[in-house]
């Protein structure tokens, strides 16, 4: 597609239940990032998916997070018992690896967890 | 731990003056620097970007500086238009296409 596509775009959620957040990147492009911008605060990596390589998850916050990205194209984000805390704007980006013009992200996904 | 650092979470600016925002870094291994912009319910978007061999970036109204000793950046905007209202995130990373670390942003507001 000419952008990254998330889905969806707005998520409510009752604390303990399952969301899976879905992220469509730029087609050709070999890296995909997760981020998360909780109220007030700055964008906080997540993790990051290089071609075939295994992903860098050093800034999943816990064992409830994961992410997989299948066919080196699309990738779910699963937070597992959602508590409030995990309410914020998730964001995907992708990028051609060495284009020097950074990421293009998608416009997100609200998860407020009540 | 913070390794991109925005201090200022505002700065509000009047139309035509000049615009600064600030970044500070904690890494050395970071050579790679970036601004991006983000408007309400969008993603951020890619604006300037610079990397460690050179000490200044432009682009139109939109100039970064680099102060790799001082590991410190800063973006300019001159001259500031109401349009320009947004949030400002800075970025690093160890080598260009590498993930980032992102600042926690600067809203700037340019007043008419």
């Amino acid at each position: 597609g000419a952008g990254v596509s998330q889905s969806p775009s707005n998520k409510v959620t009752e604390k303990g239940k399952d969301v899976e957040l879905r992220c469509d990147p730029i087609s050709g492009h070999t890296a995909l990032y997760w981020y998360r911008q909780s109220l007030g605060q700055g964008l906080e990596f997540l993790i990051y998916f290089q071609g075939n390589s295994a992903p860098d998850k050093s800034g999943l916050p816990s064992d409830r997070f994961s992410a997989e990205r299948t066919g080196g194209s699309v990738s779910t984000l699963t937070i597992q018992r959602t508590q409030q805390e995990d309410s914020a704007v998730y964001l995907c980006a992708s990028s051609s690896f060495g284009t020097g013009h950074g990421y293009t992200f998608g416009s997100g996904t609200r998860l407020t967890v009540v | 731990d913070q390794q991109v650092k925005q201090n200022s979470p505002s700065l509000s600016v009047q139309e035509g003056r000049i615009s600064i925002l600030n970044c500070d870094y904690t890494n050395s291994m970071f050579d790679y620097f970036l601004w991006y912009k983000k408007y309400p319910a969008e993603g951020p978007t890619f604006l300037i970007s610079i990397s460690s061999i050179k000490d200044k970036n432009e682009d139109g109204r939109f100039t970064v500086f680099l102060n790799k000793s001082a590991k410190h950046l800063s973006l300019h905007i001159v001259p500031s238009q109401p349009g320009d209202s947004a949030v400002y995130f800075c970025a690093a990373s160890a080598r260009r296409g590498d993930d980032m670390r992102f600042g926690a942003g600067t809203r700037l507001t340019v007043k008419p």
